[in-house]
């Protein structure tokens, strides 16, 4: 089955950019969200179709995907990004929707 | 802007059964997917299935095939998670999320999930 890789944290000071990847094979050939998490709520869509980005999201907020990597970047980070990540696309091998494992972001 | 409003937390008892509904606020499922995630305390998001309401028909996730039910009740916009043989495993927060019919689609917007807690 197809697999997402991210890393399980980064770490950012305010003000500068972070940038959390998620790896798959040949990913570059799916389309890819992005969702952020914060304790005890649902996931908002903050980036679809690797690069959109839904109304009422920050500009902030930019993706992009290539090759064997997707890649959310925030620029500017404040606390209040501070949340999980995840990743989603679907797998038509296996007629899935698959979630990348999640990326802690933390704010220093 | 439609809102997705699920039932409440549930406590269950391994081997038995547990329905989750997401009703649609402020509108209707109409052309739409709903989809299912669940996460376990601590852990990553996992997909579970997705109905098209206006078709009635059901798709799910290998690990899940034979295990959930998907329906919808057109009538009230409502749809239901059905998941049996409960075990301890499935504690997890479970969220309804609404896709299009293309595969591909986000999810958004989401539910504010359900807590279902299997024990003894």
């Amino acid at each position: 089955s197809y697999v997402l890789t991210q890393p399980s944290s980064v770490s950012v000071a305010p003000a500068k950019t972070a940038t959390i990847t998620c790896g798959g094979d040949n990913i570059g050939s799916k389309s890819v969200h992005w969702y952020q998490q914060k304790p005890g709520q649902a996931p908002v869509l903050v980036i679809y179709y690797d690069s959109d980005r839904p109304s009422g999201i920050p500009e902030r907020f930019s993706g992009s995907n290539s090759g064997n990597t997707a890649t959310l970047t925030i620029s500017g980070v404040e606390a209040g990004d501070e949340a999980d990540y995840s990743c989603q696309v679907w797998d038509s091998d296996s007629n899935h929707v698959v979630f990348g494992g999640g990326t802690k972001l933390t704010v220093l | 802007q439609v809102q997705l409003v699920q039932s409440g937390a549930e406590v269950k008892k391994p081997g038995s059964s547990v329905r989750v509904s997401c009703k649609a606020s402020g509108g209707t499922f109409s052309g739409s997917s709903v989809n299912w995630v669940r996460q376990p305390p601590g852990q990553g998001l996992e997909w579970m299935g997705r109905i098209i309401p206006f078709l009635g028909m059901a798709n799910y996730a290998q690990q899940f095939e034979g295990r959930a039910t998907l329906t919808a009740d057109r009538s009230t916009s409502t749809v239901y998670m059905e998941l049996s043989g409960l075990r301890s495993e499935d504690t997890a927060v479970y969220f309804c999320a609404r896709g299009s019919t293309d595969l591909r689609s986000r999810f958004d917007p989401w539910g504010q999930g359900t807590l279902v807690s299997v024990s003894s």
